[in-house]
């Protein structure tokens, strides 16, 4: 089953405003991913990480993996109305030797002008 | 261009009917994968492969088939034993197992 904690499961912000969201786990994990998926399109990767600690930008989305390794957060910094979807997290657990990804629910991001 | 492609875009089932999904890619990827999406909910695992003519169960795989014929195709079946079938699925793929995958842009199916 779902083993990933993602808060907030949604949000309503302004344009300019920055964006914070996180996934927690009981289990540890051996890389974090993160994914944003606009309405009736797949998930688009954003970003990898892959050790410890790694801080992460990519443009205005900058991404964490947590230090204990159950956990990671992604922020968006200057949101801007392209912005808009729902954002994934998805972290491989390092007792899958496979490397299955196991996702968050999901967080629904609404910017407003 | 290079990517992963689905068809169709939306599919309906009639009760009792096998319908399958295509997933194609061309970026000569070894793993792909199958996840279905319902509303509120992280995307689940229903089966993936990491080699041609080899596929393992995920996490949902009853009522569901696949085949791995060939490396860039991945078709999964939705047999009637499937008993809520309507979802948005979505096929992915990876360079190989344990690395970053990615998505086509999915079907959703529906019941008539």
């Amino acid at each position: 089953g779902q083993q990933l904690n993602q808060s907030p499961q949604s949000m309503f912000i302004q344009e300019g405003e920055d964006v914070s969201m996180n996934c927690t786990s009981s289990s540890i994990f051996n890389t974090w991913l993160w994914y944003k998926q606009d309405p009736g399109e797949g998930p688009v990767l954003l970003i990898a990480l892959y050790k410890a600690g790694e801080l992460t930008s990519n443009g205005r989305l900058t991404a964490q993996f947590g230090i204990t390794r159950k956990d990671s957060f992604l922020n968006i910094s200057a949101s801007i109305p392209s912005d808009v979807g729902i954002y994934f997290c998805a972290g491989q657990l390092s007792t899958d030797s496979w490397g299955k990804l196991q996702f968050g629910a999901g967080t629904q991001v609404v910017v407003t002008p | 261009d290079g990517g992963i492609t689905q068809s169709p875009k939306y599919l309906f089932r009639k009760e009792g009917q096998n319908v399958t999904l295509s997933c194609e890619q061309n970026l000569n990827h070894d793993a792909m994968y199958w996840y279905r999406q319902d509303p509120g909910q992280g995307l689940r695992l229903i089966y993936y492969s990491q080699i041609v003519n080899d596929f393992q169960k995920g996490d949902i795989a009853e009522g569901y088939s696949v085949s791995r014929e060939k490396k860039e195709s991945f078709p999964l079946t939705v047999t009637s034993a499937q008993k809520n079938p309507t979802a948005f699925y979505l096929c992915a793929s990876s360079i190989a197992q344990n690395q970053p995958q990615h998505f086509g842009d999915g079907t959703r199916l529906s019941i008539l």
